[in-house]
Formats: structure tokens, C-alpha cells, sequence
């Protein structure tokens, strides 16, 4: 079954940019969409966007201008990254897969914004 | 595009039913099919309940049944257990620019 395993650094300075990569196992990334969902410490969901096995992104108009989301399909890898970020982009960042539901999603990685 | 309305806690005995209502808009929930539902235990990440507004994946227990009716979904947990306590969110494709939206979370509690 497929997999799901993010990484990246655990903290990040004000002003700089978030770097996270999601790993897929047990299966291709190429067949599938492939999501980032965020989530603030004791708050709820946020989708940050999708990349599509089609090649194309789409992004949630309140990040659009600093989020770029990509595939690497050589190493079956999905990236984020999220620049210019703030103490509110402090949050356990999610990847999931699909396109109208999200299933499996990876166990999440905690990333604080502090200098 | 504002979150979908969620109560924020429902509380039930072991053994009865609880209902969660998810309330959007007409651009979301009232005028998509793809409404689903997920449970988050602490610390954990979220897991696929319901999908397409009734439809559950497979390995889910058939205590759990999703409905709508206009703008409002409902997750409905049937027999209620100790390990169904966790929290709720609701999701929805929508035909704004945001694309998916989440609801804002109800921590069910089994008393």
C-alpha cells in the first residue's frame, strides 16, 4: 500500500523560505494528485494546493503568490515551498494524495517560523 | 472562501448515535458531490472516514455514514465507541478558486 513520508527542517527564520519534501513509497507518483494541507498548532485544516499527474498545480489564492509545489518523479518525490514565511506559517505540514478526497496522507512534520 | 461551519465538540454515551453537521454555501457543500469527511486522533494525521458525501473506503466500519441535504452534510457515528473520540473535520471541493475547504472541527467526546 502506498506511503507517505514528509521531511525538511524543523525550523525555519522569518523572511526566508519553507523547504519540505514528501516521499511516496509503494507505489508511482506519476498516476496520482498529489496534495499539501497544513495545520496550526490546536487549529484546523488548511489545503495549500495540488499538483496534478497532468502536470498542472493549482494553488489556495491566500498562498498562491508564495507557494510552488512540484513532482519528481525520478525519485517518486512531491516538494513545497513556501517563501517569504511568518510565525502563522508555523503548522504540521501534510502531504495526501488525490484529487476530490484525500487518501493516504503522510504523518506530518511540524515546521516553526522563529528566529 | 471561509471554512465550513462545524459545532465544536458533540457529545454522546457509548452505544448511542451522534450526528456532526458541516454547514457551507451553495459554492461548496450544496452544490458538490465531493464532500468527506476525516478523523484526527492527537498527534496523528487525518484519516478518510466518508468520500463523496455517503461513501465509505473500504476498512471503515459501517458505524459511520455520511447525507446531505442543500447546503449542510452530516457524519452520523453509529454505536459509539472509547476510540471514536477524536476530532472531525469536513471537506469539500468547491467551484471557487480555492478549490477545497475544509470544515472547522468538532472534538467528539465519548462520556
Amino acid at each position: 500500500q502506498v506511503q507517505l513520508q514528509e521531511s525538511g527542517p524543523g525550523l525555519v527564520k522569518p523572511s526566508e523560505t519553507l523547504s519540505l519534501t514528501c516521499t511516496v513509497s509503494g507505489g508511482s507518483i506519476s498516476y496520482f494528485s498529489w496534495n499539501w494541507i497544513r495545520q496550526p498548532p490546536g487549529k484546523g485544516l488548511e489545503w495549500i494546493g495540488y499538483m496534478r499527474n497532468s502536470g498542472t498545480s493549482n494553488y489556495n489564492p491566500s498562498l498562491k503568490s508564495r507557494v510552488t509545489i512540484s513532482v519528481d518523479t525520478s525519485k517518486n518525490q512531491l516538494s513545497l515551498k513556501l517563501s517569504s514565511v511568518t510565525a502563522a506559517d508555523t503548522a504540521v505540514y501534510y502531504c495526501a494524495r488525490g484529487d476530490l478526497k484525500f487518501d493516504p496522507w503522510g504523518q506530518g512534520t511540524l515546521v516553526t517560523v522563529s528566529s | 472562501q471561509s471554512a465550513l461551519t462545524q459545532p465544536a465538540s458533540v457529545f454522546g454515551s457509548p452505544g448511542q448515535s451522534i450526528t456532526i453537521s458541516c454547514t457551507g454555501t451553495s459554492s461548496d457543500v450544496g452544490g458538490s458531490k465531493y464532500v468527506s469527511w476525516y478523523q484526527q486522533h492527537p498527534g496523528k494525521a487525518p484519516k478518510l472516514m466518508i468520500y463523496e458525501v455517503n461513501n465509505r473506503p473500504s476498512g471503515v466500519s459501517n458505524r459511520f455514514s455520511g447525507s446531505k441535504s442543500g447546503n449542510t452534510a452530516s457524519l452520523t457515528i453509529s454505536g459509539l465507541q472509547a476510540e471514536d473520540e477524536a476530532d472531525y473535520y469536513c471537506s469539500s471541493y468547491t467551484s471557487s478558486t480555492t478549490l477545497h475547504v475544509f470544515g472547522t472541527g468538532t472534538k467528539v467526546a465519548v462520556l
